[in-house]
């Protein structure tokens, strides 16, 4: 079965400096991979998916995210952080269900603080 | 408004009276399904449907039972409610076009649940 790792429960950035946040993924066969953003009392909203292509994805929001293979990571990166940006990250994979089905394995999840 | 909808948005209950969460998309998505979301544990598939009369479980299903009987309706029931499922619920849709999954889900705001 896929799986998905956050190893950060939280990061903390300073307002106008680049940010990260981890994603580790243990798959069989081609990964696709997703991360969704989760603002305070609100539900999950899509980011951005890499399913084929090049590398590195661009979203919503001036996200962008690198696929590395070799290193088997989906990191999530923003240039400049924004306080607004502060918010509940989540990284998924599909996995396959029965009889051909699909399903969605998500991390734990990683708090982005952003600091004025 | 093209959104997934979800009633009620917070429930308090007593362990083992049944109750029902209902899930509505407007979007005419194939692809829905609930998740419960639990701090540390992050999202966790409870079930999922990939088009009317079909469904099928995620990685926590036990305790609960879904229906698709129409394609933009698939609620959740709690036929005797314990209080380990006491949680945030959240419903979400995607499409599917043919066998194609676009894979980008779109969430419902959330049904928070506490079962005493």
């Amino acid at each position: 079965a896929q799986s998905v790792a956050q190893p950060e429960d939280q990061v903390n950035v300073a307002e106008g400096n680049p940010l990260t946040v981890k994603c580790t993924y243990s798959v069989s066969g081609n990964p696709y991979l997703f991360w969704y953003v989760q603002y305070p009392n609100r539900g999950l909203q899509f980011l951005l998916k890499y399913i084929t292509g090049d590398n590195l994805v661009k979203g919503s929001y001036g996200f962008e995210a690198e696929f590395n293979k070799s290193q088997t990571s989906f990191h999530l990166k923003k240039p400049s952080a924004l306080v607004s940006d502060s918010a509940l990250y989540f990284c998924a994979v599909r996995d396959r269900g029965s009889s051909g089905t699909y399903k969605y394995i998500f991390g734990t999840g990683t708090r982005l603080k952003v600091l004025a | 408004e093209a959104q997934v909808t979800q009633n009620p948005r917070y429930l308090i209950t007593v362990t083992g009276k049944k109750l029902t969460v209902t899930c509505s998309q407007n979007m005419n998505h194939e692809y829905m399904s609930w998740y419960r979301q639990d701090p540390g544990l992050g999202l966790r598939q409870i079930y999922y449907s990939m088009n009317v009369e079909v469904t099928d479980k995620g990685d926590v299903p036990e305790g609960y039972k879904v229906s698709r009987k129409e394609k933009r309706n698939f609620p959740l029931i709690l036929e005797s409610p314990s209080p380990n499922q006491t949680s945030l619920y959240f419903c979400a849709s995607s499409l599917n076009l043919q066998g194609a999954y676009t894979d980008t889900q779109y969430f419902g705001p959330g049904t928070r649940l506490t079962v005493l």
